[in-house]
């Protein structure tokens, strides 16, 4: 089936520690972003990425670093200088040019303890 | 800067009720895409609707239906008949074609209660 595979789903991170959420997707997309989402709010760009080995960042990519060394492969690291990092993670593809509609993953849950 | 509103935080109806579901957007751009996402408890979002600013169209698609008004600024989302299942949080999106991919705009969502 096509579509975008998160993984974990669940994970927990001690502070102080780094941790990569991995995101695939076989649709074929150019585009690929990570949105952070804290409960009861909305989504909050962190990074995105248009073509291979090329990203930008969000509105809150302090604490974050990504890589797009392949077309389908967009992983997100959460460092430890992120203060606040427990939140829930979705990664997101989009065919083509901006105004298409954005596709997202099933979601990660991260948690600091 | 492009912003959504969705002022509703929360809603509940009981089940069979009908619920409207308001979005309010901003924008410069004179061309640009409305988007509406459901969000269920486990947690993807799944894409419902996408309306580029050129067709004020009214949608419907089963129970679901949009009305879409550039004079108000509004893309508001229509559950006619509501059913358990239809409990989620919905979020409108705006994204403008101008400047770069990243321009997808999100509201803070409406967490919509259907009871039994």
């Amino acid at each position: 089936d096509g579509g975008i595979t998160q993984s974990p789903k669940y994970l927990f991170r001690k502070e102080g520690q780094n941790v990569t959420l991995s995101c695939e997707q076989n649709l074929n997309h150019d585009a690929m972003y990570w949105y952070r989402q804290d409960p009861g709010q909305g989504l909050r760009l962190i990074y995105y990425s248009q073509i291979v080995n090329d990203f930008q960042k969000g509105d809150i990519a302090e604490g974050y670093s990504v890589s797009r060394e392949k077309k389908e492969s967009f992983p997100l690291t959460v460092t430890s200088a992120q203060k606040n990092p427990t939140a829930f993670y979705l990664c997101a593809s989009m065919a083509g040019a901006s105004g298409n509609t954005i596709y997202f993953g099933e979601g990660s849950w991260l948690t600091v303890v | 800067a492009q912003k959504v509103t969705q002022a509703q935080t929360e809603i509940s109806v009981v089940e069979k009720e009908d619920v409207t579901l308001d979005c309010v957007y901003e924008t410069r751009d004179t061309t640009y895409y409305l988007f509406w996402y459901k969000q269920p408890p486990s947690g993807e979002l799944v894409f419902l609707i996408r309306r580029n600013s050129f067709d004020e169209q009214n949608e419907i698609s089963g129970r679901y239906s949009w009305n879409f008004q550039k004079s108000t600024s509004s893309f508001n989302f229509t559950i006619t008949a509501s059913q358990v299942v239809d409990s989620a949080v919905y979020f409108c999106a705006l994204s403008e074609t101008s400047g770069s991919a990243r321009q997808l705009t999100f509201g803070s969502g409406t967490q919509l209660t259907v009871l039994p």
